[in-house]
């Protein structure tokens, strides 16, 4: 069984810092990896999506990296902000099938203004 | 587009009594999914539909839960009898296969309390 693990399970930064989110899942075995932004008393919002044949993917000041090998994705946030204060989930997908994601409990994030 | 629909945001009830939850996709989307979100658990696929048809309810945690696809623009979610530990934020999702690369869309959920 997939297990994906994210930390640390808290984080808070000064305004402008960059941020360094860490996921690790146990089977290498994926069809791709997304990167969730969760605000409280919210769904899931969808960052980036990184299939299991490409090594990262870019959006504005977001990039996440992937290794699949050694079962590790990182999510860089670059100067980070007061509104990036959220909880990130990650989730894998395996390839038999395409939609049984498994999440991880996610980072709180806490940028200070 | 108005984004995944759910109904009720906030549900609070009593135990041994029944709760439809419901969900309107994305139009075009031809997979929807439920999840649950808990502390303890996190997230959890509970079943996820492709044109209507259930695919895979291998996550529904008891034979008190249920869910219908009657419609591509409507699904429900149903509980009974409800029990306190099936207090969660319920979630629907929906995706677009159509040059798929995985991305869900998902409500804004529907937080149940079962007192």
């Amino acid at each position: 069984k997939q297990e994906v693990t994210q930390i640390p399970a808290a984080l808070s930064v000064p305004e402008g810092e960059n941020l360094v989110l860490n996921c690790s899942f146990t089977d290498s075995a994926i069809y791709n990896l997304q990167w969730f932004r969760q605000d409280p008393g919210k769904g899931l919002t969808s960052l980036l999506l990184i299939q299991s044949s490409q090594r990262e993917q870019t959006s504005g000041r977001l990039n996440a990296s992937l290794d699949k090998s050694s079962g590790r994705s990182t999510l860089y946030i670059a100067a980070s902000q007061p509104g990036d204060s959220a909880t990130y989930l990650c989730a894998v997908s395996p390839p038999s099938n395409d939609y049984k994601l498994s999440f991880g409990a996610g980072t709180t994030v806490t940028v200070r203004a | 587009d108005a984004g995944v629909i759910q109904s009720p945001r906030h549900e609070v009830t009593e135990m041994g009594q029944e709760v439809t939850l419901r969900c309107k996709p994305i139009s075009g989307h031809d997979y929807l999914f439920w999840y649950r979100q808990t502390m303890m658990r996190g997230l959890e696929l509970l079943i996820y539909f492709n044109n209507n048809v259930p695919i895979d309810d291998s996550g529904m945690p008891e034979d008190r839960f249920s869910a219908k696809m009657p419609n591509a623009s409507f699904s429900t979610l149903k509980i009974q009898p409800s029990e306190p530990r099936d207090s969660a934020v319920y979630f629907c999702a929906s995706n677009n296969p159509t040059g798929y690369t995985g991305e869900l869309f998902f409500g804004e959920g529907s937080r149940l309390t079962v007192l």
